[in-house]
């Protein structure tokens, strides 16, 4: 049972236009939500994270929402870039219980020039 | 970038062999933690430590076992390589518990 999925496997989108990356959970516990970015035969980089206090966390062109009624995160890239053609995974954790991330399946985003 | 290795970075191995794969950090970082990364699957943990001698199972624990004999070394082992542990291996490193990871460049590990 995966408490963080991701359900769409990829996203096509043209350079300069937005692209939302969608991520939903199901375990209430979680309190903190990451974005991690994956190049081929590279580790995941950090991109961006968001506490459940928040709705909203900003930085540069990437915006992460989160709307805790839903169980539901968004990554937000805008303008996106050939550069951002990445595998996307959201993770989440419960702080104060561990240090565990769980995962999503993760999402591959393909900007087209 | 983090200080993170991972080694080696590609094995072919026989089923029924013993692997070991080798995490080394030079931040100092107090937890480290082993995944498997499977298509569909996103990453999943293996294992993970909180400090020197001290590690906890993750959700795919079974046919691994980990060590942390120094801050700097976690050691990954598959007692007896098995087809289903053919995976690519990461290494993370983390400062604060629950809080952001950072990746190793992994490994990719072939069971024959």
């Amino acid at each position: 049972d995966q408490q963080v999925k991701q359900n769409s496997p990829s996203l096509s989108v043209q350079e300069g236009r937005i692209s939302i990356l969608n991520c939903d959970y199901t375990n209430s516990m979680f309190d903190y939500f990451l974005w991690y970015k994956k190049y081929p035969a590279e580790g995941p980089t950090f991109l961006i994270s968001i506490s459940s206090i928040k709705d909203k966390n900003e930085d540069g062109r990437f915006t992460v929402f989160l709307n805790k009624s839903a169980k539901h995160l968004s990554l937000h890239i805008v303008p996106s870039q050939p550069g951002d053609s990445a595998v996307y995974f959201c993770a989440a954790s419960v702080n104060n219980a561990g240090n565990m991330l769980t995962f999503g399946g993760g999402t591959r985003l393909m900007v087209k020039p | 970038d983090a200080g993170i290795t991972q080694s080696p970075r590609h094995k072919v191995t026989e089923t029924g062999t013993p692997v070991t794969l080798r995490c080394h950090q030079t931040e100092n970082h107090r937890y480290m933690y082993w995944y498997r990364q499977d298509p569909g699957h996103g990453l999943r943990l293996i294992h993970y430590s909180y400090g020197v001698k001290d590690t906890d199972k993750g959700e795919v624990s079974d046919g691994y076992s980990v060590s942390r004999s120094k801050t700097e070394d976690f050691l990954l082992t598959l007692e007896s390589a098995t087809s289903s542990q053919t995976s690519v291996y990461f290494c993370a490193i983390s400062e604060f518990r629950g809080y952001e990871q950072y990746f190793g460049p992994g490994t990719r590990l072939t069971v024959t």
